[in-house]
């Protein structure tokens, strides 16, 4: 298993531009999560995933869009970047239901925005 | 999810046990105790999780206290790659959403 996977694992983008983070697993985890980590900060929710089209918001969603498709893929798509955006990106997988089921993070992606 | 209060740091010297506690003093009875570690930017990295019962796995153990509190993570022969940010969480799972709440963690340091 490759567990979970993001890339790229760095980006410089200019102010007003749009990507998209790529996430995927291959564990058959119903939940997936995007969270960001700011210097010196704990990790704060984005966007999360029950299943296959179903989204919901996190703590701070406001400039970011999400889709589920598929169980494996949850891209993270930034519509216009500003430099408040600049952040460490993780995305976390797991079993969901009822049940103590631990996460499984991703290495994360490294965004700049200039 | 209840609050949980960790020291912002804390320092072992290799080979020793490192104690880490957490404070959960407003648990409620069906909320796990969780442990996430980070190791410098890269992603958490999960530990260990209990209910009431003390837990060990390859990792480390977890002990929890009778009135459930507070607990402690124990891991027995601190290495230099056990430096990390250590985070404690506390969750109940009783439906499909899993989201976890990370406050600041414990920079622990393991001295050689």
């Amino acid at each position: 298993n490759a567990g979970v996977t993001q890339t790229p694992k760095f980006q410089v983008l200019k102010t007003g531009q749009s990507m998209t983070l790529q996430c995927a697993q291959d564990m058959n985890h119903e939940y997936m999560s995007w969270y960001r980590q700011d210097p010196g900060m704990g990790l704060r929710l984005i966007h999360y995933s029950v299943g296959a089209g179903i989204t919901d918001q996190g703590e701070v969603p406001n400039g970011y869009n999400v889709s589920r498709s598929t169980t494996e893929d949850f891209p993270l798509r930034l519509l216009s970047a500003a430099p408040s955006q600049t952040s460490v990106y993780f995305c976390a997988s797991s079993y969901s239901g009822t049940g103590p089921y631990e996460q499984y993070f991703g290495p994360g992606t490294r965004l700049t925005v200039t | 999810d209840a609050k949980t209060t960790q020291p912002p740091s804390m320092d072992c010297a290799e080979g020793r046990a490192a104690n880490l506690p957490c404070n959960h003093s407003t648990i409620s009875g069906n909320e796990y105790v969780y442990w996430y570690r980070q190791i410098h930017s890269q992603g958490p990295q999960y530990i260990i999780h209990g209910l009431k019962n003390n837990e060990t796995n390859e990792m480390a153990s977890l002990i929890i206290t009778e009135d459930r509190k507070s607990s402690t993570l124990i891991l027995p022969h601190a290495t230099l790659r056990d430096t990390a940010v250590y985070y404690c969480i506390v969750r109940s799972f009783s439906g499909s959403a899993r989201q976890l709440t990370f406050g600041s963690g414990t920079q622990l340091t393991v001295l050689p």
